[in-house]
C-alpha cells in the first residue's frame, strides 16, 4: 500500500509549546522519511528526515521520533514559535526509487 | 546549500495554447529530477520522475502526452503542458536528487503558478 497517514490535519499551538504531527504507513519497503515545511507560494523545504534503523533524531527544536514495528513517525516540533506557522508535510520514499509519498499535510498555527 | 530554481514563477496562457516550465539547479548536478502538481491546500503529487538522458517515467494517471518531461543535462529539466486546460490550473513544483549526495534528499523548486483562462 503505498499511502503515508497524516494527522492532525490543522492543529494550533500557543507560542513555547510542542506541535507534535503523526505519520503511518502500512508498505514495510519504504525506508527513508524526511520532513518538509511549506509557506504559502513557497516551495517545501527539508526539516529533518530518517532511516528505519534509529528511533530518534534532533535537529535544533525538531525532533523525529520513529516507531518502525507500528509503522509510525511523528514530528516534533519544541518551544514552537509564530514563524513556524505553516503546512508540514511527512514523506516516505521506497527502497531504491528515490520517489517520495508525501502524506496529506498538517497546517500549523503557532499563535503569539 | 543545494539551490534548484524554477522559472516562471508564475504564467497565466490561454486554453488550448502551450506552456515551459523550467527547473534547474544551480550548484550541484541532478541526476534525477522529479515533477509535482500541488493543488490549493493540498499534498504535493508525484507526476513523473526523469534521470538525465533518458524518457520520463510517468506515475499512473499523468498523461504523458499532455505533460511532456525533458531532462536534457545535469541540471536542467523542463516541463511542457501542452493544449492547456483550465482543470491544468495549478501549483507544479520540481526537485532534484543530488547524484553526489544523500541518495534520497530531494531539494525543492519554488514552484510555478500556472493559471489557464
Amino acid at each position: 500500500q503505498q499511502q503515508v497517514k497524516q494527522s492532525p490535519q490543522s492543529l494550533i499551538v500557543q507560542k513555547g509549546g510542542i506541535s507534535i504531527i503523526n505519520c503511518a504507513y502500512e508498505n514495510t519497503a519504504f525506508d527513508y522519511f524526511p520532513w518538509y515545511q511549506q509557506f504559502p507560494g513557497k516551495g517545501p523545504a527539508l526539516l529533518i528526515a530518517i532511516r528505519p534503523d534509529v528511533s530518534e533524531k534532533k535537529e535544533g527544536r525538531f525532533t523525529i521520533s520513529f516507531n518502525k514495528s507500528a509503522k509510525q513517525f511523528s514530528l516534533h516540533i519544541m518551544d514552537s514559535q509564530p514563524g513556524d506557522s505553516a503546512t508540514y508535510f511527512c514523506a516516505a520514499s521506497p527502497d531504491g526509487t528515490y520517489k517520495y509519498i508525501f502524506g496529506t499535510g498538517t497546517r500549523l498555527k503557532v499563535l503569539a | 546549500g543545494a539551490v534548484v530554481s524554477q522559472h516562471p514563477s508564475r504564467v497565466i496562457c490561454k486554453s488550448g495554447t502551450s506552456v515551459k516550465i523550467e527547473c534547474r539547479s544551480l550548484d550541484f548536478q541532478a541526476t534525477t529530477m522529479f515533477w509535482y502538481r500541488q493543488f490549493p491546500k493540498q499534498s504535493l503529487m508525484l507526476m513523473a520522475t526523469s534521470n538525465e538522458g533518458s524518457k520520463a517515467t510517468y506515475e499512473q494517471g499523468v498523461e504523458k502526452d499532455k505533460f511532456l518531461i525533458n531532462h536534457a543535462s545535469l541540471t536542467l529539466s523542463t516541463l511542457t503542458v501542452t493544449s492547456a486546460h483550465p482543470e491544468d490550473s495549478s501549483f507544479y513544483i520540481c526537485s532534484a536528487r543530488d547524484g553526489q549526495g544523500s541518495h534520497y534528499e530531494q531539494y525543492f523548486g519554488p514552484g510555478t503558478r500556472l493559471t489557464v483562462t
